[in-house]
């Protein structure tokens, strides 16, 4: 059972525009969820995280929107730029331990 | 920041060896690392949690004896794919957990690697 379902597959996005990637998850025991940000040929970076006792976090350009009753989460990307070109994860786990990955959203940010 | 390096980047050897991956964590202690793998276009998937001085916990699927973990010291774990062949060229990943209560200026509970290419012909 995937505990973790990512969607869009894919998402093109005009310079300047929003990028939304959305994950719903399973397990109600988890209670970290990070999004990670992935270049071809390299290991995946951390975007920015949240914890379930908030709604919503912002860093920059990046926000996450948690939804607790519906057991989902997203992540905006503001004013999107081309070097956001890249595979976009999100995961979930609990106690800091494993880890559980969606299956991946590729950006591309068109100029 | 903390930084985990792993070794080599890129490897390519013949069907029937035995590669050997480093991952080390260079400016933290890491009780616990996990090893990924990713295939072209798909997500990550964990093959193995190891904690220093005691045995990988593999998870399911995955041949405890064909990939052999090992995590030596508090910065050191070594992942060593046996008789390699074409199937399990892939892209594999390690991360590193500081432990706990003692490395809290860590912003990340996990540190990821550059990962490891690995061809197999």
């Amino acid at each position: 059972q995937q505990q973790v379902k990512q969607s869009p597959q894919s998402l093109i996005v005009q310079k300047g525009g929003i990028s939304i990637i959305n994950c719903a998850y399973e397990n109600t025991a988890f209670d970290y969820f990070p999004w990670y940000q992935q270049f071809p040929g390299k290991g995946p970076a951390l975007l920015i995280a949240i914890r379930p006792d908030v709604s919503e976090k912002k860093e920059g350009r990046f926000t996450i929107s948690f939804n607790k009753s519906a057991k989902q989460f997203s992540l905006h990307i503001m004013d999107s730029q081309p070097g956001d070109s890249a595979t976009y994860f999100c995961a979930a786990s609990w106690g800091f331990n494993k880890f559980y990955f969606g299956s991946g959203t590729k950006l591309n940010v068109k100029p | 920041g903390a930084v985990v390096s792993q070794h080599p980047s890129w490897v390519i050897c013949k069907s029937g060896t035995s590669v050997k991956i480093e991952c080390r964590s260079l400016d933290f202690q890491a009780t616990t690392m996990f090893w990924y793998r990713q295939f072209p276009k798909q997500s990550l998937m964990l093959m193995a949690t190891s904690n220093e001085g005691s045995k990988a916990t593999y998870e399911q699927g995955v041949e405890k004896d064909k990939f052999l973990i090992n995590h030596a010291s508090l910065t050191l774990s070594t992942l060593t794919v046996t008789s390699a062949h074409p199937e399990d060229s892939s892209f594999y990943i390690c991360s590193a957990r500081a432990r706990s209560g003692v490395d809290r200026s860590l912003r990340q509970p996990q540190h990821f690697g550059d990962g490891t290419r690995l061809s197999i012909l």
